[in-house]
């Protein structure tokens, strides 16, 4: 089955320890991004990768790092997590990228609470 | 930059009854258009897309059309079932490699 997969689904953890997020997808897609979804505020794109090695930043990346080593991963790590991170975060691939973006393939989501 | 603006929410309906949800765009050339789904504790799901002007995008009965005189994308169904309480988003994909959202609009359908 296509899919992407997140882990952990939920996650508690107190301010200041390092935590990874893990994304993987089945299905050879080049671009993978990182979200956070907060009440309100819809969806915000924290990273993004075009490919392997290729990583750049969205529109909300202070206190997030990305690494893209694997084409079919793409993990999320918080080095120093903040109360104000708390948020539930998705990660999403696709086909192409901009104009030739064929729609993204979320996973099931990592709702991540800092005490 | 390239922005969404789809109606509030929440939008509550009687089954059967007929939805529209407002979603207009600003984007520099001609981005593609999306709308996404989701349900109670899951991740966004495509619902349909379109990816040109008058392209009509289509799927489980609902429907939007790309309009690029007025740049909207209106999401539409004729009736609506208890099972379609949700919240759906608007999305543009454009030059810059990424994928706007609209803030998203809840829809609840009662019985």
């Amino acid at each position: 089955e296509a899919q992407v997969t997140q882990n952990p689904r939920y996650l508690i953890t107190v301010t200041g320890k390092k935590l990874t997020v893990t994304c993987s997808q089945n299905m050879n897609h080049e671009y993978m991004s990182w979200y956070r979804q907060d009440p309100g505020l819809g969806l915000r794109q924290i990273y993004y990768s075009m490919n392997v090695e290729v990583t750049d930043k969205g529109d909300v990346p202070e206190g997030y790092k990305v690494s893209r080593k694997e084409k079919r991963n793409f993990p999320l790590i918080l080095e120093s997590p903040s109360p104000n991170q708390t948020s539930l975060y998705f990660c999403a691939s696709s086909w192409g990228q901009g104009r030739g973006n064929y729609g993204y393939t979320f996973g099931s989501g990592t709702r991540l609470t800092v005490v | 930059g390239n922005s969404v603006t789809q109606m509030e929410g929440p939008v509550t309906l009687s089954e059967e009854a007929f939805l529209t949800i407002n979603c207009t765009y600003t984007a520099t050339g001609y981005p593609s258009l999306f709308w996404y789904v989701q349900y109670p504790g899951e991740g966004l799901q495509l619902l349909l897309k379109a990816t040109k002007a008058d392209d009509k995008g289509s799927n489980k009965g609902f429907e939007a059309t790309y309009r690029k005189e007025t740049t909207s994308f209106h999401l539409e169904k004729g009736s609506v079932q208890v099972s379609d309480s949700a919240v759906y988003f608007c999305a543009l994909s454009g030059d810059n490699n990424d994928m706007r959202f609209g803030a998203g609009t809840r829809l609840t359908v009662k019985p």
